[in-house]
């Protein structure tokens, strides 16, 4: 069962643009983690928030937790050609000792 | 040299074949997962393993079994392959004492259950 649902499922932008994507899930966690994929390839990790961290940033990346909502948010800033790819947030359950569960995933499209 | 290997890459197999998915990795992590993907499913955990010794199921291990036979390896089996096995299947591993418990995926592998 999907712990981490994303939102919106597929997003199409011009290059340049900001990206931000939502997640939603439902028990306590010790960390959430949002992954890049390029087509038919590895995931790859892009950044972990702590379910005591408020906002973290990377680089062009921005993400944000609400626990009281449980929801989380990654912003991609100046998006670029490059950028396009599905996008997997990723929760730690409390008590889950590094199983993740991931989410289905957003597509995005990024213009040039 | 990538960190974790998967091979195949590809393979095609017939409805009731046993298939062997191998998974190497060179980051000296103690920690092991498969994954299976399908088309708007996401990831789902197969199979884990915290050390050589402790196996355990994830959310769908029917029909799969795996075998650990070092730190570095860690194999997915398909004793009888049926069609709804046909999906990317991913090994990935992790190390919970670095400070970003994150986990470090391979390339995948493609397989087809005809």
């Amino acid at each position: 069962s999907q712990q981490g649902e994303e939102d919106p499922q597929a997003l199409s932008i011009q290059e340049g643009e900001n990206a931000t994507m939502n997640c939603s899930y439902k028990t306590s966690i010790n960390n959430l983690q949002w992954y890049r994929q390029n087509s038919g390839r590895g995931l790859v990790h892009l950044i972990l928030i702590r379910s005591n961290e408020r906002e973290k940033h990377s680089g062009r990346l921005r993400v944000t937790l609400d626990t009281s909502k449980k929801s989380s948010s990654l912003l991609i800033t100046a998006s670029r050609a490059a950028d396009t790819a599905s996008y997997f947030c990723a929760t730690e359950p409390t008590g889950a000792n590094s199983k993740l569960t991931f989410g289905k995933g957003i597509t995005l499209s990024v213009r040039p | 040299d990538a960190d974790v290997t998967q091979t195949p890459r590809n393979r095609i197999t017939k409805t009731g074949k046993r298939i062997m998915l191998e998974c190497s990795q060179t980051k000296g992590h103690d920690r092991m997962y498969w994954y299976r993907q399908d088309p708007g499913l996401g990831l789902q955990l197969i199979y884990y393993s915290f050390d050589v010794k402790d196996i355990n199921k994830g959310e769908i291990s029917d029909g799969y079994s795996v075998s650990r036979q070092a730190q570095a390896k860690f194999s997915l089996s398909l004793e009888s392959a049926i069609p709804n096995q046909t999906a990317l299947y991913f090994c990935a591993t992790s190390d919970p004492r670095t400070v970003y418990n994150e986990q470090f995926f391979g390339p995948g592998t493609r397989l087809t259950v005809l």
